[in-house]
């Protein structure tokens, strides 16, 4: 069966430390890997988008990064703020078929000041 | 619009109820999903149209849900007599469509059913 895995535990990490989360797949084959931010009350909001023939891709203080063969998406939140604490989440947008984006459940960060 | 708009942002209703959610999407958008997110889950997926068709219905739980989109706009989604395990917040989100799938989100209904 199709599955995305997002850590269910809530990551924890000092303010100006990076935080690193990691979105796994299987039973997929995504012609783009995206990232969400989502806060408490409200709808997920875009941040990024890598395509598989990209490697990384960066965006101010995020990185992510796409590996098509392991089937793994890194996002990285390098110099982390306190308001940078929310739900990150992945979705998968398949190369075939219907394009519907499917989500993983999201992993939380916090940051701590 | 200039974002996603739905309504309404909150709804109780008793159960055994029909309840009608409305998504606005941005315009010139032709893609619009329905998602549902229960307390501290992730998105689930419910129906995806592209223009006024829906490709894919397979997200949606039962028979009691359905969803039109006319005018390749406005969406609204029916839940029909409603049950308590039907309560959650219904995102709605639409993107352009083709290569370029970034979704843009509403802020959601809260729907409760007691």
């Amino acid at each position: 069966s199709q599955k995305i895995e997002q850590n269910s535990e809530a990551l924890n990490i000092q303010e100006g430390k990076t935080a690193t989360l990691t979105c796994n797949y299987t039973n997929y084959s995504p012609a783009y890997l995206q990232w969400y931010r989502q806060d408490p009350g409200r709808g997920p909001v875009f941040l990024l988008l890598i395509r598989e023939n990209e490697k990384e891709k960066r965006k101010e203080r995020l990185k992510v990064t796409f590996d098509t063969t392991l089937k793994q998406s890194l996002f990285h939140i390098t110099a982390s703020q306190p308001a940078d604490s929310a739900t990150y989440l992945c979705a998968l947008d398949p190369r075939y078929g219907n394009n519907r984006l499917a989500f993983g459940k999201g992993n939380q960060v916090v940051v701590i000041p | 619009g200039a974002g996603v708009s739905q309504s309404p942002s909150n709804k109780v209703t008793e159960k055994g109820k029909d309840v009608e959610l409305r998504c606005d999407p941005i315009s010139g958008h032709t893609a619009l999903y329905w998602y549902r997110q229960s307390l501290g889950q992730g998105l689930e997926f419910l129906i995806y149209f592209q223009g006024n068709s829906a490709p894919d219905k397979s997200g949606l739980p039962s028979d009691r849900f359905s969803a039109e989109r006319t005018g390749g706009s406005v969406s609204t989604l029916t839940i029909q007599r409603t049950q308590q395990e039907d309560s959650a917040v219904y995102l709605c989100a639409s993107s352009l469509g083709g290569a370029s799938t970034e979704a843009f989100f509403g802020q959601g209904t809260r729907l409760t059913v007691v």
